[in-house]
């Protein structure tokens, strides 16, 4: 089973600066393919996950453009530039490359 | 616009079985994967395990022995039963759209039933 790490596990930002949340895999998640099988959701307080960025780096359909995902491998990073208020929530980490699918646990994402 | 919603007893005994069923709308079962997902009260996410279209399957193995997933494609249902519940299974049931081997994506959730195991 692939475990997935994330820091930090609380990040309170102010509105308008950006804010960085690493996730890392215990192993690759670099498919033969050459694309890391590595997703992001948010929970909003009260909703179900939504998608983010799939497959590393790309935004899912409606995701504004200050989301980006990158990395390789075992190592990814998820940065929201000019966090707005309604990016308040927890952030995942999954990885989709082999089952069972694992999460990470979660940054919670707090608004000052 | 898919949409997903679960169903089934909000309240169920220790050593009963838990079952749920998602109803899709809006869309095809096919080509896709069908996941069940849960929640634990203040707990992140656990992969339940995944049906396709085709009826195959695939569960996580912290559950493999308690878990069945099914599928009735004529009425764009999948189903899940959890045989000899205790309270750790007590939590947030979603069912979800997974995308598989094109982006891994679980591009639709639905909005999740909670599930209370107690006597």
């Amino acid at each position: 089973e692939i475990a997935m790490t994330q820091s930090p596990l609380s990040l309170p930002v102010t509105p308008g600066e950006s804010a960085s949340i690493s996730c890392r895999s215990s192993q690759s998640l670099l498919h033969s393919s050459g694309v890391n099988y590595l997703n992001w959701y948010l929970q909003k307080p009260g909703q179900s996950p939504q998608l983010l960025i799939f497959l590393g780096s790309n935004r899912a359909s409606g995701v504004p453009d200050r989301f980006s995902g990158s990395g390789s491998v075992t190592d990814f990073t998820l940065k929201i530039s000019r966090v707005e208020p309604e990016d308040a929530g927890v952030y995942y980490c999954m990885q989709p490359l082999q089952t069972p699918l694992t999460f990470g646990p979660g940054t919670k994402v707090e608004i000052k | 616009q898919v949409q997903l919603q679960e169903s089934g007893p909000g309240l169920v005994k220790p050593s009963e079985t838990l079952s749920l069923t998602c109803t899709m709308s809006g869309g095809s079962m096919s080509p896709y994967y069908w996941d069940w997902i849960r929640q634990s009260p203040g707990k992140g996410l656990e992969w339940i395990g995944y049906i396709s279209y085709s009826g195959s399957t695939k569960y996580n193995p912290s559950l493999n022995s308690r878990v069945t997933i099914s599928v009735d494609t004529a009425k764009n249902q999948f189903s899940l039963k959890l045989r000899s519940v205790t309270a750790a299974d007590t939590a947030v049931y979603y069912c979800a759209r997974w995308l598989g081997g094109s982006s891994g994506a679980h591009d639709y959730w639905g909005q999740g039933t909670l599930v209370t195991v107690s006597p």
